[in-house]
């Protein structure tokens, strides 16, 4: 079993919809939980960072971690074309060995 | 609000020639950190370096690969003997404590012929 699984996608969605992002993890020791936003050729934008179990809000953005299934989400409402990017999961125990899921390629439609 | 920057943004070189990846991180940021992307893959870490020493490292980071903090603001990655399989895009990150968020630069492409 990978480290990190995230499903590459790609997902398409219309303007204005919620979009839902999920990884799995199987290291128990993972405290840390990020989502990241890749543009192309760009480097990863921090989105989200949480510690342990709970919810996270940010304005349309919404962040979940169940530690105890292994399982992290990313929900957008109202999505935006200029949210069109990709999304990256990313976990570590402590930040020296983060590891990153696969990314995955969104495209919201106008 | 302050960036990780990186030079340069892309850089081509031969196999078997030394490249020098640069970087300034955030300014009060303490830790920084190497992670590579080969095009269509996963982000992959390469290094932590904290208090002028690396703290973690991968198996990808052999002996091919150094880091070092020149000087107050500059973070660098060398690779001594480029393989055309080192072609990648390399992110430099800093973050201020080492369970802080990371902050990414927006990376070198360096190709590899």
């Amino acid at each position: 079993q990978k480290e990190v699984e995230q499903d590459p996608g790609p997902l398409s969605v219309p303007e204005g919809a919620i979009v839902s992002l999920n990884c799995t993890y199987s290291n128990s020791a993972f405290q840390y939980f990020m989502w990241y936003r890749q543009y192309s050729r760009k480097g990863p934008e921090l989105l989200m960072y949480t510690y342990s179990s709970g919810n996270k809000e940010d304005g349309r953005f919404t962040a979940q971690v169940d530690k105890s299934s292994k399982y992290i989400s990313l929900f957008i409402r109202d999505s935006q074309p200029s949210d069109s990017a990709t999304y990256l999961c990313a976990m570590s125990r402590i930040n020296n060995d983060m590891r990153f899921g696969a990314g995955t390629r969104l495209t919201v439609k106008p | 609000e302050p960036e990780v920057t990186q030079t340069p943004s892309h850089q081509v070189t031969q196999m078997g020639q030394e490249v020098i990846l640069r970087c300034v991180p955030i300014s009060n940021h303490l830790y920084f950190y190497w992670y590579r992307q080969i095009l269509g893959q996963k982000v992959e870490f390469l290094v932590s370096f904290y208090n002028n020493e690396i703290s973690e490292k991968s198996e990808i980071f052999d002996d091919q690969f150094s880091v070092e903090r020149p000087d107050g603001s500059n973070f660098t990655l060398k690779i001594r003997s480029t393989k055309l399989e080192d072609s990648a895009m390399y992110f430099c990150a800093s973050s201020e404590y080492m369970d802080s968020p990371l902050h990414f630069g927006n990376g070198t492409r360096l190709t590899v012929t």
